[in-house]
């Protein structure tokens, strides 16, 4: 059981590039999100989604894209790429539909970008 | 507003020192959840506890125990006998009914020397 899967785990970017971080989660989880990690900030809520073809926006949505086609990827897109997107990014995913907050988030083991 | 603060930036034991961090949240929600999450140098996020704003009791799981005082607003995490596999980055964080972001506090980093 792989849990919740990031690649790649480390990337390096130069101003105005674009990419795609992948996510992959095996257990069925229709709750899926990214946070990213800033120092000193602890991790903050980038996009989120409740099941395949429904997303929303987080905390820290702008430049950001996703989208969800099937439960069990969450890709999440830069479109241009700027160095306040240094990060360490975070997919993490729960069971959990309802909003109740009960359910724990597994996550997965973390991207880190460098934009240049 | 939902807020966590972790006003511990960074503390250093020796190994067997019982230690403490500290963790203060705010909500207007009657409902909540109250989590710590370990992050180890290999950076994963590990869960280690969940409480909801019900059940005051506090818990114990070997050499971890949490003190969860709504009074006060803190949900505070001990390690006894601390030892060096504790050296991490510790976070806790807040997730209420109606909202899908958990709030994470800045965390508290733990070096634990042999």
């Amino acid at each position: 059981n792989a849990g919740v899967t990031q690649t790649p785990k480390f990337q390096v970017l130069k101003t105005g590039q674009s990419m795609t971080l992948q996510c992959a989660q095996d257990m069925n989880h229709e709750y899926m999100s990214w946070y990213r990690q800033d120092p000193g900030m602890g991790l903050r809520l980038i996009h989120y989604s409740v099941g395949a073809g429904i997303t929303d926006q987080g905390e820290v949505p702008n430049g950001y894209n996703v989208s969800r086609s099937t439960t069990e990827d969450f890709p999440l897109r830069l479109l241009s790429a700027a160095p306040s997107q240094t990060s360490v990014y975070f997919c993490a995913s729960s069971w959990d539909r309802e909003s109740s907050g009960a359910n724990v988030l597994t996550f997965g083991a973390g991207s880190r970008l460098t934009v240049l | 507003a939902q807020k966590v603060t972790q006003a511990q930036t960074e503390i250093s034991v020796v190994e067997k020192e019982d230690v403490t961090l500290d963790c203060v949240y705010e909500t207007r929600d009657t409902t909540y959840y109250l989590f710590w999450y370990k992050q180890p140098p290999s950076g994963e996020l590990v869960f280690l506890i969940r409480r909801n704003s019900f059940d005051e009791q506090n818990e114990i799981s070997g050499r971890y125990s949490w003190n969860f005082q709504k009074s006060t607003s803190s949900f505070n995490f001990t390690i006894t006998a601390s030892q060096v596999v504790d050296s991490a980055v510790y976070f806790c964080a807040l997730r209420t009914t109606g909202r899908r972001a958990l709030t994470f506090g800045s965390g508290t980093r733990l070096q634990v020397q042999p």
